[in-house]
């Protein structure tokens, strides 16, 4: 089972690029990384999803290494709204074409004006 | 439509009452999921179901009964639940199963057994 380590929380100011790191040290071969944005009592929201390399969407971008042994959510100059909880998910790749995703203890942002 | 739509939002219930929540999605996903989630934690895996049959059972306790009667609907029974089961519930459900596609979640039920 792949778990994941990420830092409890992160202040930043509006404007400014956030990164967040995630670990992964036993990452499986097949495995995706996918991070999800939580505001509070709302469900989790699909954020960007990586394999290797990097991947870029409209909201942020996905660093992942060659070891993919960790990965980095890049969030380009964060405003108040984007204060949340993030999470790193690394999915357990099982028979059946399905997965059952564990989430880790997550990153709380705090966005400052 | 791209959304997980789960009902009711809010429930309270008691110790001895017996109540059901609702999720609903018409994606076409074939995998479907249960977490449940404490306040500042995050969210717990409790079953997942994989066209319509259940696939994994997390070790939940019998007090939860999870229903799938068709492809866009799961249900979760509630009976005889004590007051530390109050969190909020959360419904997910993804395309093939797998994993390159992501989550989409539902908003949640939040539940306070009293």
């Amino acid at each position: 089972l792949a778990k994941t380590t990420q830092p409890i929380s992160m202040d930043s100011y509006e404007g400014q690029e956030v990164n967040i790191t995630c670990s992964h040290n036993n990452i499986a071969t097949n495995d995706y990384i996918t991070w999800y944005q939580q505001f509070p009592s709302q469900g989790p929201r699909f954020i960007i999803q990586g394999y290797k390399t990097k991947v870029t969407n409209e909201v942020a971008s996905l660093f992942i290494p060659a070891d993919r042994k960790s990965s980095t959510l890049s969030l380009p100059r964060v405003s108040l709204s984007d204060t949340a909880v993030y999470y790193c998910l690394v999915g357990d790749q099982v028979p059946d074409n399905f997965n059952k995703f564990y989430f880790g203890s997550g990153t709380k942002l705090n966005v400052k004006p | 439509d791209t959304e997980v739509t789960q009902t009711p939002k809010h429930l309270v219930m008691g110790m001895t009452n017996k109540k059901s929540l609702k999720c609903e999605q018409h994606m076409g996903h074939r995998a479907m999921y249960w977490y449940k989630q404490k306040a500042k934690k995050p969210p717990e895996l409790m079953f997942v179901y994989s066209y319509e049959k259940l696939s994994i059972n997390e070790s939940v306790p019998s007090r939860f009964s999870p229903e799938c009667p068709n492809s866009s609907l799961l249900n979760l029974h509630l009976h005889a639940l004590q007051p530390e089961d109050s969190a909020l519930y959360l419904c997910a459900s993804n395309p093939m199963g797998g994993q390159d596609y992501g989550y989409t979640f539902g908003s949640g039920t939040r539940l306070t057994v009293v």
